[in-house]
């Protein structure tokens, strides 16, 4: 069935360490991979994707890797700010809708 | 480019009444989806419109519709709402080609409570 999973559902680190945030999905047909950060109270905002033509994309301090093979794809924090306290949410496209994970609330504590 | 818009942003109904929702998609954004979340349940697809056809359906009952009109705006429709419909309704544009790996952008949502 349609389903992507995602965890941790909670993080909380220190300002300046790295976070990872770690999702699987079922359909190997799946080839576009987002990740969205929503503050309280706001919309979804996308931070980065991935497609499935690469294994890694970086954007300054946020990473994404896929693993095809094993069917699942991570997001790298690193040097994290107060700023990046938010819910993050995974997502993949399966039989032409997005299927997103269930969240992950990181607090990054200064 | 103006973003996605949404209205209401907030509305208040009881149970058994219908709702109608409004979404306008970024200019020259063909596609529209719909998803609803809630704390328990996340981000749930609801369906995706484009050039006024439904092209994509989660698993929502009938008392979700929704429809789209030739200028890509979108509206969605609850019918018999029931308490479990309160939610944050967000609808999301793609862009011209609206392919299955384009970006979605969303709305600031219809926060929709139901007494």
């Amino acid at each position: 069935g349609e389903n992507v999973e995602q965890h941790p559902s909670t993080l909380s680190v220190q300002e300046g360490d790295s976070a990872v945030i770690k999702c699987t999905y079922s359909d190997s047909a799946s080839n576009y991979f987002p990740w969205y950060k929503q503050e309280l109270g706001k919309r979804p905002q996308l931070i980065i994707d991935i497609r499935s033509n690469v294994g890694e994309k970086k954007d300054q301090r946020i990473a994404v890797t896929l693993n095809k093979t094993a069917k699942h794809f991570s997001l790298h924090i690193t040097e994290t700010q107060p700023e990046d306290s938010a819910v993050y949410f995974c997502a993949a496209n399966q039989g032409g809708k997005l299927i997103f994970g269930q969240g992950t609330e990181l607090s990054v504590k200064p | 480019k103006a973003g996605v818009t949404q209205t209401p942003r907030y509305l208040i109904k009881t149970r058994g009444q219908q709702v109608t929702l409004s979404c306008s998609p970024i200019s020259g954004h063909r596609s529209v989806s719909w998803y609803q979340q809630t704390p328990g349940q996340g981000l749930q697809f609801l369906f995706e419109y484009f050039s006024e056809t439904q092209r994509n359906k989660g698993n929502f009952p009938g008392r979700f519709s929704g429809r789209q009109f030739s200028n890509s705006r979108s509206e969605m429709n609850v019918s018999t709402l029931e308490l479990g419909d309160s939610a944050l309704y967000l609808c999301a544009s793609t862009s011209v080609l609206a392919s299955p790996t384009d970006t979605q952008y969303f709305g600031p949502g219809t926060r929709l409570t139901v007494l």
